[in-house]
């Protein structure tokens, strides 16, 4: 079964790093994208970027890029989401999701990883 | 970038009956549109790629149709669990994009 299993809930002061993990299994880890999807809280969704595992070739929406980093790393089938300084309007729940092609569907989403960012 | 408009914001529906949910994109997006479901609680779940294809599991009662930049999410007769908030994803152009989501609601 494709599963991605998402790291757990995080509370982190502003101004703090941060950095999520989504681990894949269940499927060629290199043959897919990995999305990084935001929900803020009662908001919709929203599109942040995905990694090639393959490659590791990085897209970024616009309104992220410069704020998060994507990477993976393939020999451990785990992509990553990261701040280097969070902000409280980072407060959200982040899932990550898989796809093919590019820019893809996303068929495969991991169970969220909910970050709060309160002084 | 494209923006995708979804009608209405909320539609209150009984079960049996017919739920249809619009989806307008500010430009052409050809038929590169997908639709997701999410529950409270639960990460999406794709329902319809392509503007109208189904995606492994998904029951025949839900359809999808169009092209261009008007697009329809259909139910044609509402189960319980169809409850939840849909939401539309371009892919034809970057960034891609979800639209704002309807809430299927029961009345």
């Amino acid at each position: 079964d494709v599963q991605l299993v998402q790291s757990g809930a995080e509370v982190k002061k502003p101004g703090e790093s941060l950095k999520i993990s989504c681990t894949s299994s269940g499927y060629s880890f290199t043959n897919y994208w990995i999305g990084w999807v935001r929900q803020m809280p009662g908001k919709g969704l929203e599109w942040m970027g995905i990694i090639f595992p393959s490659d590791y070739e990085t897209k970024y929406s616009p309104a992220f890029q410069g704020q998060v980093t994507i990477s993976a790393d393939k020999s451990i089938s785990t992509a990553y989401l990261q701040w280097s300084s969070l902000k409280a309007s980072d407060t959200a729940m982040y899932y990550c999701a898989r796809g093919e092609s590019t820019p893809p569907y996303f068929d495969y989403w991991g169970q969220g990883t909910l970050v709060t960012v309160s002084s | 970038e494209i923006v995708l408009t979804q009608s209405p914001a909320t539609l209150s529906l009984s079960p049996g009956e017919r739920a249809t949910l619009s989806c307008r994109a500010s430009q052409s997006v050809s038929t590169y549109l997908a639709w997701y479901q999410q529950k409270p609680g639960q990460a999406p779940r794709l329902l319809i790629y392509d503007a109208s294809n189904r995606a492994t599991g998904i029951p025949a009662r839900f359809s999808g149709s169009g092209s261009a930049t008007d697009f329809t999410l259909t139910i044609s007769s509402l189960e319980p669990e169809d409850f939840a908030v849909y939401y539309c994803q371009q892919r034809n152009i970057w960034p891609p994009a979800f639209g704002g989501g309807t809430m299927v609601e029961i009345k």
